[in-house]
């Protein structure tokens, strides 16, 4: 299957601060990359589709100035939490498309957030 | 966000068992996917389903795309240890459409 990283896999910050999370596409060009969110042992839930060189789409009850998402390429898109919160923490996955029909998303491997 | 229904919500079952899982939705799919996501990991595909009907097989997985365009199952023959993990079926509406998420099944295997 098509390879997705994600980085970084695990980060801690201070209340108050930003972080960057990006995912790439490393082996195909994926015209559509999904955010989801996580909380422990629940499913995963979708934030935002991000579609390149367009503004995302976000899904109800989702922040679009608390979670910024950029797709400046092909290759890669970037979820930057602004102001983070206690409450942010959480683990954030990304997944890419090819955008062809009947195309299966391919999922990169999770970014724990903590703010302490 | 609306979820499908995956049952059973958990299993513990003895190495060499079969396992069944199954996915129910109220709205109709062009596409059903299974992954499986261990802990601290993003979810990996396992089978992905296009046609109402189609039987896939993947080693000792089996999934069934249901007729109706509202159900999935999938099946693991002969378990072993390392098939221990969470399984998400996931729903899609086709052409890099948004995936919608079964609640998960949580499979541990005994020795």
């Amino acid at each position: 299957g098509a390879v997705v990283s994600q980085h970084p896999s695990r980060v801690i910050c201070k209340s108050g601060t930003s972080v960057k999370i990006e995912c790439r596409s490393l082996d195909f060009q994926a015209t559509t990359m999904f955010w989801y969110r996580q909380f422990p042992k629940q499913s995963l839930m979708l934030m935002a589709t991000s579609n390149e060189g367009s503004k995302a789409t976000y899904e109800q009850g989702v922040e679009k100035d608390k979670f910024l998402i950029n797709h400046a390429s092909l290759t890669l898109s970037t979820l930057t939490v602004t102001s983070a919160h206690p409450e942010d923490s959480s683990f954030y996955i990304c997944s890419a498309s090819q955008g062809a029909e009947n195309t299966e998303a391919f999922f990169g491997q999770g970014t724990r957030l903590t703010v302490v | 966000g609306q979820q499908l229904n995956q049952s059973p919500q958990s299993m513990f079952i003895q190495e060499g068992e079969d396992v069944s899982m199954n996915c129910t939705s109220s709205s109709i799919f062009n596409t059903w996917l299974w992954y499986k996501q261990e802990p601290g990991e993003g979810p990996v595909l396992l089978i992905a389903l296009y046609k109402a009907g189609e039987l896939t097989s993947n080693g000792r997985l089996t999934a069934q795309f249901g007729i109706t365009r509202k159900d999935s199952f999938l099946n693991i023959s002969a378990s072993i240890p390392s098939d221990v993990g969470i399984y998400f079926c996931a729903g899609g509406g086709g052409t890099a459409s948004k995936l919608t998420f079964g609640t998960g099944t949580r499979l541990q295997v005994t020795l």
